[in-house]
């Protein structure tokens, strides 16, 4: 069965520091997506990116950078020199060719980014 | 613009008074769907909807109800909430489901007290 683990419920770090979401997830399915969401304070889920399964490159996006490593099942997340703004809930989310409209999501990751 | 567009965003109600959620998408999108967000559970999809007519439970359709009459509008309905029902609603769709990812609403924030 799909399942998506987030294990870092709460991450608080000083502006200007590195961070890494973490993201691991289980499918059957050798066909799938993954997505990062932000959700700042306001509520409202932000698209940050989608990777399929077959794809491995790292992508990088400004100071936002993922690395996704089919090995370990992992799609990790990592914000450089993170900034208040930054300060969020994260979620990885998984979508697989025979889950058809369903996404699936981790717990979500709290980051808190202190000036 | 592009968007999904969910009212109200904010509902304060009372146990039993039955509720309904709009949401419209104008993205002409074939997939709807409605989630529910709960601390430390992430997003829960209730039900679905591949098509006018077409829909389907998700993960935690128990106490819900949805209609898609039209292929912009997916209203979700609760007919008897209950506290457990309490949470941060989203409705979200999308181009075709696999692979394509969803546009989420902003999101309606339910208590029922």
């Amino acid at each position: 069965a799909q399942k998506v683990t987030q294990a870092q419920t709460e991450i608080s770090v000083v502006e200007k520091e590195d961070v890494t979401l973490d993201c691991v997830y289980e499918t059957r399915d050798t066909t799938y997506y993954l997505f990062w969401y932000k959700q700042p304070p306001s509520g409202e889920l932000v698209f940050l990116i989608r990777r399929n399964s077959f794809d491995e490159q790292n992508e990088i996006s400004g100071r936002y950078s993922w690395n996704f490593q089919k090995s370990t099942s992992s799609f990790n997340f990592t914000i450089t020199a993170s900034q208040v703004v930054d300060s969020a809930v994260y979620f990885c989310a998984l979508s697989e060719e025979t889950s058809g409209s369903r996404l699936t999501f981790g717990e979500g990751t709290q980051l808190t980014v202190n000036p | 613009e592009a968007q999904v567009t969910q009212n109200p965003r904010y509902l304060i109600t009372v146990t039993g008074k039955k509720l309904t959620v709009t949401c419209s998408q104008n993205m002409n999108h074939e997939y709807m769907s409605w989630y529910r967000q709960d601390p430390g559970l992430g997003l829960r999809q209730i039900y679905y909807s591949m098509n006018v007519e077409v829909t389907d439970k998700g993960d935690v359709p128990e106490g819900y109800k949805v209609s898609r009459k039209e292929k912009r509008n997916f209203p979700l309905i609760l007919e008897s909430p209950s506290p457990n029902q309490t949470s941060l609603y989203f409705c979200a769709s999308s181009l075709g489901g696999f692979p394509y990812g969803y546009t989420f609403g902003s999101g309606t924030r339910l208590t029922v007290v």
